[in-house]
């Protein structure tokens, strides 16, 4: 079975443009997660999803956007990039995005901002 | 105060030694506690799951929980330099998102 996958791989954006990363979760999971790490720290939350709705938000600002689709695959939203956007960017799906399931990452997107 | 805290390392250890990790995290309300591995250029993948104080072992590796104290911890026996990563510990609390720590680096030594 394919595990989480997420695309592009790389991407290279300047500043004050918009980008949309994908993510297909492990089949059978509902929910899905997106992560933000920076190089040399650990992911920060941004957003959780479970059936088509936000569970959960970070301390991101409103030029991060999230959705969820019917199929469960899951679009990350980032407007009017800035510097200090470039950043792994890392998605996690879970079964049923319940407390204490256990999280499965893709690979992620490296975003570069220039 | 961090949410998560873990000390960055790099904690050095020689082959075949112990090597221990440590972590904090400030919620009292959490339930749910990981370790996940990261290698360099790599996503993490979860090796170790912990939900009730003690110890749960699995293979070479042990983790710890001591929910008065606030206190998680991962032991690995018979280090291996394949075992050279940076740990994530990674806590859930209340609501649905898992918190995690900014990383301790391990160096194994051959």
């Amino acid at each position: 079975d394919a595990g989480v996958t997420q695309s592009p791989t790389h991407l290279i954006k300047t500043r004050g443009q918009q980008v949309t990363l994908r993510c297909s979760p492990i089949s059978g999971h509902k929910s899905v997660s997106w992560y933000q790490q920076v190089l040399g720290q650990g992911p920060q939350f941004i957003f959780q999803y479970y059936e088509k709705e936000e569970r959960g938000r970070g301390n991101f600002p409103d030029r991060f956007s999230a959705r969820q689709f019917p199929n469960y695959s899951s679009e990350l939203n980032v407007n009017a990039l800035l510097l200090g956007d470039s950043a792994l960017y890392l998605c996690a799906s879970s079964l049923e995005g319940q407390r204490g399931e256990k999280l499965f990452f893709g690979s992620g997107t490296q975003l570069s901002v220039l | 105060q961090k949410e998560v805290e873990q000390n960055s390392g790099p904690l050095s250890v020689p082959e075949g030694a112990i090597a221990s990790l440590n972590c904090t995290y400030s919620d009292r309300g959490s339930q749910s506690f990981f370790w996940y591995r990261q290698y360099s250029g790599k996503s993490p993948e979860l090796i170790m799951s912990i939900y009730s104080n003690g110890d749960k072992e699995d293979g070479r590796f042990t983790a710890q929980l001591n929910k008065a104290s606030q206190y998680v911890s991962l032991l690995i026996r018979d280090s291996q330099p394949s075992d050279s990563a940076t740990y994530l510990c990674a806590v859930t609390g209340k609501g649905f998102k898992t918190i995690f720590g900014a990383g301790t680096r391990l160096f194994v030594k051959a």
